[in-house]
């Protein structure tokens, strides 16, 4: 069975500063996924990651993915306030399977 | 383009009563999932539709049931309800042009169930 988990649960962090979100599953898998959630509200897509090696950058966030280890991390550049929320990695189980297994999220908080 | 919609957005029932929620995907988008998010479990899979058909199913017990429509749209009932059943209930909908395909799903703002 597909296990997905995620470290740190909690961060809390100034703004300014860098800081790495990890994510380690535990079977072979396609295709990796961050989300963001903010409080009450749903998730948005942040990066798809498809093989070995994939490096994806959008303003402060990169995520890169190592199928070898099976690890994702997702990298905080200089975080500013708007980036608090929950991140959630998710990867797929089975070829042609849309079923999303997550991790149990980080909850990301930036303090001024 | 407008996203996915979900209703009702807020939904209060007590234990014993059913409950059917509904989903809209986005236009074009044939794949329908359906997840259940609760502080202790977190985000859990619940089934998948595509073309009206059943595709996957996660490990929950048969009073929850899906379904999708021609138009794509999906609705999910779940019976008999439980206090555990109270969530935040999550439809998300891709474009695959196979049912084989894995693509991206695109989540709707959900439907908070209450059971008491």
């Amino acid at each position: 069975e597909l296990k997905v988990e995620q470290n740190p649960l909690f961060l809390s962090m100034q703004e300014g500063k860098n800081y790495t979100i990890y994510c380690n599953y535990s079977t072979t898998s396609d295709r990796l996924y961050w989300y963001r959630q903010d409080p009450g509200k749903s998730l948005e897509s942040l990066f798809v990651l498809l093989s070995n090696g994939a490096v994806k950058q959008e303003g402060r966030l990169m995520a890169s993915l190592d199928t070898k280890a099976r690890l994702s991390t997702l990298h905080i550049t200089a975080a500013v306030h708007d980036l608090s929320a929950t991140y959630f990695c998710a990867v797929v189980t089975g070829q042609g399977a849309q079923k999303l297994v997550f991790g149990q999220g980080t909850r990301l908080t930036i303090n001024p | 383009k407008a996203g996915v919609t979900q209703t009702p957005r807020y939904l209060i029932k007590t234990r014993g009563q059913q409950v059917t929620l509904s989903c809209s995907p986005i236009s074009g988008h044939r794949s329908v999932s359906w997840y259940q998010q609760t502080p202790g479990q977190g985000l859990q899979f619940l089934f998948e539709y595509f073309s009206e058909t059943q595709r996957n199913k996660g490990n929950f017990p048969g009073r929850f049931s899906g379904r999708q429509f021609s138009n794509s749209r999906s609705e999910m009932n779940v019976s008999t309800l439980e206090l555990g059943d109270s969530a935040l209930y999550l439809c998300a909908s891709s474009w695959k042009a196979a049912p084989e395909m894995t693509d991206t799903q695109y989540f709707g703002p959900g439907t908070r169930l209450t059971v008491l």
